[in-house]
């Protein structure tokens, strides 16, 4: 029973638009959530997260959004580049537990 | 660089072997967490230690354990290996369970 679920495999985006990757989660007890990036042969790297107190944030070309009535998160880079090109996983963890559960990642692919 | 450690890089064993992971977590931290990603799977976590301590266990195998030392790196021991124990496993690790953790290259295990 996957509890979260990043439905998009694959994303092919033009370079200069907008990439969008989403993530849904099943459990209202998630508070923390977090988007990471890999690329191939390399750890995941922390690209950005959100707490359940806030809707958005956003940090350079990269904003969060977070929909907690819909258990939706969605991952907005404005404008993308062909360095984004990367596998993205959304994780979500329940604050005072220790266990990240992770998506099975959107692999984006930015077109030059 | 991440500045978690994790060695060797790849790992080549036949079945039935055992082998032992190793990872290194950040300066100053004290969580380590163990994740396996197989083929098109997402990351799923395996067990995360603190300070020494086990603290949460996720879909890990009685085949196989992990321990965390005095020094804080950690070793990720796997036993009986079957064919479908071929995997990247990573660790992470953060100065406390919960915010961003940081992850470790991985390692590639093969087993043939």
């Amino acid at each position: 029973d996957q509890q979260v679920k990043q439905n998009s495999p694959s994303l092919s985006v033009q370079e200069g638009r907008i990439s969008i990757l989403n993530c849904d989660y099943t459990n209202s007890m998630f508070d923390y959530f977090l988007w990471y990036k890999k690329y191939p042969a390399e750890g995941p790297t922390f690209l950005i997260s959100i707490s359940s107190i806030k809707d958005k944030n956003e940090d350079g070309r990269f904003t969060v959004f977070l929909n907690k009535s819909a258990k939706h998160l969605s991952l907005h880079i404005v404008p993308s580049q062909p360095g984004d090109s990367a596998v993205y996983f959304c994780a979500v963890l329940t604050s005072g537990t220790y266990k990240y559960i992770f998506g099975t990642g959107t692999r984006l692919k930015v077109l030059a | 660089d991440s500045g978690v450690t994790q060695t060797p890089k790849h790992l080549i064993t036949a079945t039935g072997q055992r082998v032992t992971l190793r990872c290194s977590p950040r300066s100053g931290d004290l969580s380590v967490y163990w994740y396996q990603q197989s083929l098109d799977q997402g990351l799923q976590f395996l067990i995360h230690y603190y300070n020494g301590e086990e603290r949460a266990k996720g879909n890990i195998l009685e085949r196989f354990s992990a321990q965390q030392f005095p020094d804080l790196h950690s070793e990720l021991n796997l036993s009986s290996l079957e064919l479908g124990d071929s995997a990247l496993y990573f660790c992470a690790s953060s100065v406390s369970p919960g915010g961003t953790i940081a992850f470790g290259s991985g390692t590639r295990l093969t087993v043939v």
